[in-house]
C-alpha cells in the first residue's frame, strides 16, 4: 500500500535553533518527493524536490535529505525564525509523476 | 494566469444548500486536483482530472459530491444537499506543461455549513 508518514506530528521550537522532519514512505513506483510549506489559512507551496538519485539539496535554510534505499527523507531547518511557523507536508509522487501521497504534516510552531 | 485561482475564498451556507466552488489552474496544466482539509488535519484526495481522460473520481466521498472541468481549463466542485461535516477547506492544485510533478495550490475556499 502506497503511504506516506511523517514525524513528529507537532513541534514547537525556540527562535534561533534547528530542527529536524522526518518523512518515511512506501511509494512504488518513485518519481519524486517534495516537502511543501502551507501557512495557516494559505494554500501548500513547494520547498524542495527530491530525484530518486539526489542525496541532499539546500535551498535557504531548508535542506532537504533523501535515502531512496530506506525510503526516508528529512527536512532540516537551520536557524528557525517566527516566520517558520507553519505545517510541513511531504509530498511523493509515483508513476509518470501525476499521483501524488501525501503525508499528514507536521505542525511546527516557533515561539520568540 | 500567474497562479491558481480559487472562489470564493469563503463561503458561508445553510445545512441542506448547494454551492459550487471554482477553480482556475495555471495555463498549460493538464491535471487538475480537488482536495478537501479539515480543520488541524491532512489533504484528502477528492478528485483528478488529467486531460480529455475520464476522471479519477475515487476520492469523492458521497454522489453529493461532484466536479466538472471544460478541457484543460476551469473547474467546478459541487457540494449538494451540503451537510455540517463537508465545512473544510477546499484545495485545488494543478500540474504539467513544463513542470510536471510539482502540484501548484490555490489558496482554497473555505466552506462553512451551519
Amino acid at each position: 500500500k502506497n503511504q506516506v508518514e511523517q514525524s513528529p506530528q507537532s513541534l514547537i521550537i525556540l527562535e534561533g535553533k534547528n530542527c529536524t522532519l522526518q518523512c518515511n514512505y512506501t511509494v512504488s513506483p518513485f518519481s519524486n518527493l517534495r516537502w511543501y510549506k502551507q501557512d495557516t489559512g494559505r494554500g501548500p507551496v513547494s520547498l524542495t524536490i527530491m530525484t530518486f538519485s539526489e542525496n541532499t539539496k539546500s535551498n535557504g535554510r531548508y535542506t532537504a535529505t533523501l535515502d531512496a534505499d530506506t525510503k526516508q527523507s528529512s527536512l532540516h531547518i537551520t536557524a528557525s525564525q517566527l516566520s517558520d511557523s507553519a505545517s510541513y507536508i511531504c509530498v511523493v509522487s509515483a508513476g509518470t509523476g501525476n499521483q501524488f501521497y501525501f503525508g499528514t504534516g507536521t505542525s511546527l510552531t516557533v515561539i520568540p | 494566469g500567474a497562479g491558481v485561482s480559487q472562489s470564493p475564498s469563503n463561503k458561508v451556507t445553510e445545512k441542506g444548500k448547494d454551492v459550487e466552488l471554482r477553480c482556475d489552474p495555471i495555463s498549460g496544466h493538464t491535471a487538475l486536483y480537488w482536495y478537501r482539509q479539515r480543520l488541524g488535519q491532512g489533504l484528502e484526495f477528492l478528485i483528478y482530472f488529467q486531460g480529455n481522460s475520464a476522471p479519477d473520481k475515487s476520492g469523492l466521498p458521497s454522489d453529493r459530491f461532484s466536479a466538472e472541468r471544460t478541457g484543460e481549463s476551469v473547474s467546478t466542485l459541487t457540494i449538494q444537499r451540503t451537510q455540517q461535516e463537508d465545512s473544510a477547506v477546499y484545495l485545488c492544485a494543478s500540474s504539467g506543461g513544463r513542470y510536471t510533478g510539482e502540484l501548484f495550490f490555490g489558496e482554497g475556499s473555505r466552506l462553512t455549513v451551519l
